[in-house]
């Protein structure tokens, strides 16, 4: 079955650290989106793809990087640049050929700096 | 810029209680509209939507209405059940640009039995 892949779905980071979290899609589709989930303020987006070796700042992405050098694949990395990386992180994939409302999601990385 | 506000709960409900939950938008253009469910410690899937105004949107019991004179989406089922218990996010699509989703800060809902 296609779908989104995220891991871990745990990941718990030393305060200074970089991590990565990973999203991987078999859909074949074009866009790419990560999303930072906190309590109380929904979703909001740090990150999107639309095309390989491409990709665009959301409205909270200082203190993220992104790479996108394959169609599938778009990892995530928190840097110790981010003040308050503690959230649940959402990765999203779209087809840009199809519908406007052909957005997945998967399953989210919960992300605890200890 | 593009916005969804909704109502942000927590609400609680006892089964077979009518559920109505408000969402209003701004948006730049004609917005597509949706409704995302998201069950403890999962992602989010996609309820219902309507790309259009007047057009409504349904499934699982849940309706919502595309109004673009109220500028809203209402979210509405007329009997909960325990297993409707989630979070549920009111969120708008702009055709332009990069078509990115713009979330409300959603809704907890608990069902009682």
């Amino acid at each position: 079955d296609g779908g989104i892949t995220q891991s871990p779905k745990y990941l718990f980071r030393k305060e200074g650290q970089n991590v990565t979290l990973s999203c991987e899609q078999n859909l074949n589709h074009d866009a790419m989106y990560w999303y930072r989930q906190d309590p109380g303020q929904g979703l909001r987006l740090i990150y999107y793809s639309q095309i390989v070796n491409d990709f665009q700042k959301g409205d909270i992405a200082e203190g993220y990087s992104v790479s996108r050098e394959k169609k599938e694949s778009f990892p995530l990395t928190v840097t110790s640049a981010q003040k308050n990386p503690t959230a649940f992180y959402l990765c999203a994939s779209r087809d840009l050929g199809g519908s406007n409302y052909g957005y997945t999601f998967g399953s989210g990385t919960r992300l605890t700096v200890v | 810029g593009d916005s969804v506000t909704q109502m942000e709960g927590p609400v609680t409900l006892s089964e077979e209680a009518f559920l109505t939950i408000n969402c209003t938008y701004t948006a730049t253009g004609y917005p597509s509209l949706f409704w995302y469910v998201q069950y403890p410690g999962e992602g989010l899937q996609l309820l219902l939507k309507a790309t259009k105004a007047d057009d409504k949107g349904s499934n699982k019991g849940f309706e919502a209405t595309y109004r673009k004179e109220t500028t809203s989406f209402h979210l509405e089922k007329g009997s909960v059940q325990v297993s409707d218990s989630a979070v549920y996010f009111c969120a708008l699509s702009v055709r332009a640009g990069s078509e990115k989703l713009v979330f409300g800060k959603g809704m907890k809902l608990t069902v009682n039995p």
